[in-house]
């Protein structure tokens, strides 16, 4: 069965600094989201991406946040300068096309920020 | 803001039995709704959807829909141990995006 691949699986930054995660999405997928949840808590929406731009965002999504998806099959987070509130699982998701709502979550990254 | 609400459990049920899952959800416009099980420190796993009143079952699992309550209801029968894990009511009220509880904590004692 396809799956949606997350790289790195776990990742431990200093504080301030950069981050990027790493998604592959299923490949004839065209709609591709990012999550996260801290710990303990909810799975919250943070962006979602289509035909290569925002189609919407969070309030959580602000400027240190940012996506792209720079080659035909990469979807990335990056985080410009972390906080230790930004500690939490992020899971990537794609879908086939507006409508087909079975979302494919991938393994998720575990961000600490220390 | 719209919001979706689970009694986060845990709850707890012997082995055999039926475990009942409620949801109710704020928002009047939602079309689509979706139940996911996560293990521990795992990532959602869709096990349900359901977009129309009544009842689907599939499997050990049924899902109920009444959009006039505004609620939606999972049971899973002859509950397994490796039934153990949280269940996240999410809901789609417009767009794409998913809107999650904050999931129910079942445990299945053998």
């Amino acid at each position: 069965e396809p799956e949606v691949t997350q790289t790195p699986s776990h990742q431990v930054t200093q504080m301030g600094q950069e981050v990027i995660l790493r998604c592959v999405p299923i490949s004839n997928h065209l709609y591709f989201y990012w999550y996260r949840q801290i710990l303990g808590q909810k799975v919250e929406f943070l962006v979602s991406f289509y035909n290569n731009e925002i189609s919407e965002k969070s309030e959580i999504f602000d400027d240190q946040f940012s996506v792209e998806r720079p080659d035909g099959s990469n979807f990335t987070l990056k985080i410009r300068s972390t906080k230790l509130e930004d500690s939490a699982m992020y899971f990537c998701a794609s879908i086939p096309g507006q409508g087909v709502y079975g979302y494919t979550f991938g393994s998720g990254t575990r961000l600490t920020v220390v | 803001q719209k919001e979706v609400e689970q009694n986060s459990g845990p709850l707890s049920v012997p082995e055999g039995a039926i475990a009942s899952l409620n949801c109710t959800y704020s928002d009047r416009g939602s079309q689509s709704f979706f139940w996911y099980r996560q293990y521990s420190g795992k990532s959602p796993e869709l096990i349900m959807s359901i977009y129309s009143n009544g009842d689907k079952e599939d499997g050990r699992f049924t899902a109920q829909l009444n959009k006039a309550s505004q609620y939606v209801s999972l049971l899973i029968r002859d509950s397994q141990p490796s039934d153990s894990a949280t269940y996240l009511c999410a809901v789609i009220a417009a767009g794409n995006k998913l809107t999650f509880g904050g999931g129910t904590r079942v445990l299945v004692k053998p």
